[in-house]
């Protein structure tokens, strides 16, 4: 079946740029039947989802974070990632990448999860 | 953004219990409405998705319900493998999640 599994540097100083990568095995990146979104929750609080990315490299950002983030894909690595850039501390957080299951207008449920990757923003 | 108010934040229960959580949306999203379990250090797992569909491979324990903007995850017959937290996902639009239950041994 498909998993996922994100990874990335687990420090980032602040005003830098985050990056993570989701490597996806079990399944293509390309199908057209999904959509690849990102997820995060910062410790104690509910989580929030980032964005997506479609095989046809088309986006949608939650509009909260979409001045900051770039969600794109590589096929031939069957990965996608997501680039966070001025990060704050308010960016800790534990980052998950997950299937989508939505379509042209909005995300639905998200299934596999990744077991999501712990960033922290400090100096 | 839709507001998803889950209740109750934890309970304490004993195996074998009926267990019932609550996800609340701040206006009509459907049955645009997903449950996940999560444990510690693992990932999240779909439980239900639009408000009552039983994901493949999920124990027939758990059931969704929806009133309204009420909706409800309950598990019957809670098993030593169903503690963990639980919470709720709206996909209406911009999706938005509950702040979960911790469900705890009693």
């Amino acid at each position: 079946q498909v998993q996922m599994q994100e990874s990335g540097p687990g420090l980032v100083k602040p005003s830098q740029t985050l990056s993570l990568t989701c490597t996806v095995s079990g399944g293509s990146i390309s199908s057209y039947d999904y959509y690849w979104s990102w997820i995060r929750q910062p410790a104690g609080k509910r989580l929030e989802w980032i964005g997506r990315v479609y095989t046809t490299g088309s986006t949608k950002y939650n509009p909260s974070l979409e001045s900051r983030v770039t969600i794109s894909l590589d096929t031939s690595k069957n990965q996608f990632s997501l680039n966070l850039n001025s990060v704050t501390a308010a960016d800790t957080a534990v980052y998950y990448c997950a299937r989508d299951h939505g379509d042209d207008d909005v995300s639905s449920w998200f299934d596999p999860w990744g077991q999501g990757t712990l960033v922290t923003v400090s100096s | 953004d839709i507001q998803m108010t889950q209740s109750p934040s934890s309970l304490s229960a004993t195996v074998g219990d009926r267990v019932t959580i609550t996800c609340r949306a701040s206006q009509s999203i459907s049955s645009y409405l997903h449950w996940y379990q999560q444990k510690p250090g693992t990932a999240p797992k779909l439980l239900i998705y639009q408000a009552s569909r039983l994901q493949s491979g999920v124990p027939s324990r758990f059931s969704g319900g929806k009133s309204g903007t009420d909706f409800t995850l309950t598990i019957s017959g809670l098993q030593p493998e169903d503690f963990a937290t639980y919470f709720c996902q709206q996909s209406y639009n911009t999706p938005t999640f509950g702040q979960g239950t911790k469900v705890e041994i009693k």
